[in-house]
């Protein structure tokens, strides 16, 4: 099983600050086979990057995915009132299973 | 648009039997797996298992295998979720996510509503 490890767990920045997201796997991913997911409170989680690093349809250019091997990084380039939210990763190497990291909460400081 | 509908929330009493509902919507349900992925309250995702509704091929966590069934009615574009004897410990949110590119290892996208289940007595 590949186990994902997201950091920080909490992240407090302002409205137009730099958000920066890890996820780190215990093995590698090959193929690049990670996505990036979005939850607001009291909402389904939203597919953001695919691939990890290509943006689903309708996400804003300002979410970016990178990383290959075991290191990945979701970045969001100038903080929206709307972007602050709980970010999870998901591998989808092989399986079963199917497996997301813990989790980064992005909140207000 | 392609869309996932999930029955409604369930409170159950512990050992008690449930199956819950998801229902695809524009697209040919019978050529994308599905899946369900749990999240306990103030908790991650895990994702539970997975069913390719054309030929009933289902995969599932080794943590959730026994646990749970995961069954599909591609002629009403149907996929389930079943427990037959609730714990307490099965409260959670219940996500049904199709994977959307026909193969198994898959992102998810999109993702049902959510079916909130309570089991306590």
């Amino acid at each position: 099983e590949i186990v994902l490890t997201q950091s920080p767990g909490t992240l407090s920045l302002s409205p137009g600050e730099r958000a920066t997201l890890s996820c780190r796997a215990s093995q590698s991913i090959t193929n690049n086979y990670l996505a990036w997911y979005q939850q607001k409170p009291g909402q389904a989680p939203r597919l953001l990057i695919f691939a990890a690093s290509i943006r689903a349809t309708g996400i804003p250019d300002r979410f970016s995915g990178s990383g290959s091997g075991t290191d990945f990084t979701l970045t969001i380039s100038r903080l929206e009132p709307e972007d602050f939210a709980v970010y999870y990763c998901q591998q989808y190497v092989n399986s079963p299973p199917l497996t997301f990291g813990g989790g980064t909460k992005v909140e207000i400081k | 648009e392609v869309q996932l509908a999930q029955s409604g929330a369930e409170v159950k009493k512990p050992g008690g039997s449930l199956k819950i509902s998801c229902k695809g919507s524009g697209y040919n349900f019978a050529n994308y797996w599905i899946g369900w992925v749990r999240q306990m309250p103030g908790i991650g995702l895990e994702w539970m298992g997975s069913i390719y509704p054309g030929d009933s091929d289902t995969r599932y966590s080794p943590s959730f295998q026994g646990q749970v069934t995961i069954s599909a009615d591609k002629s009403i574009s149907t996929a389930y979720l079943q427990w037959s004897s609730l714990k307490a410990s099965d409260t959670a949110m219940y996500y049904c996510v199709r994977h959307p590119s026909g193969r198994f290892s898959n992102w998810f996208d999109p993702w049902g509503q959510g079916t909130l289940v309570t089991v306590s007595s």
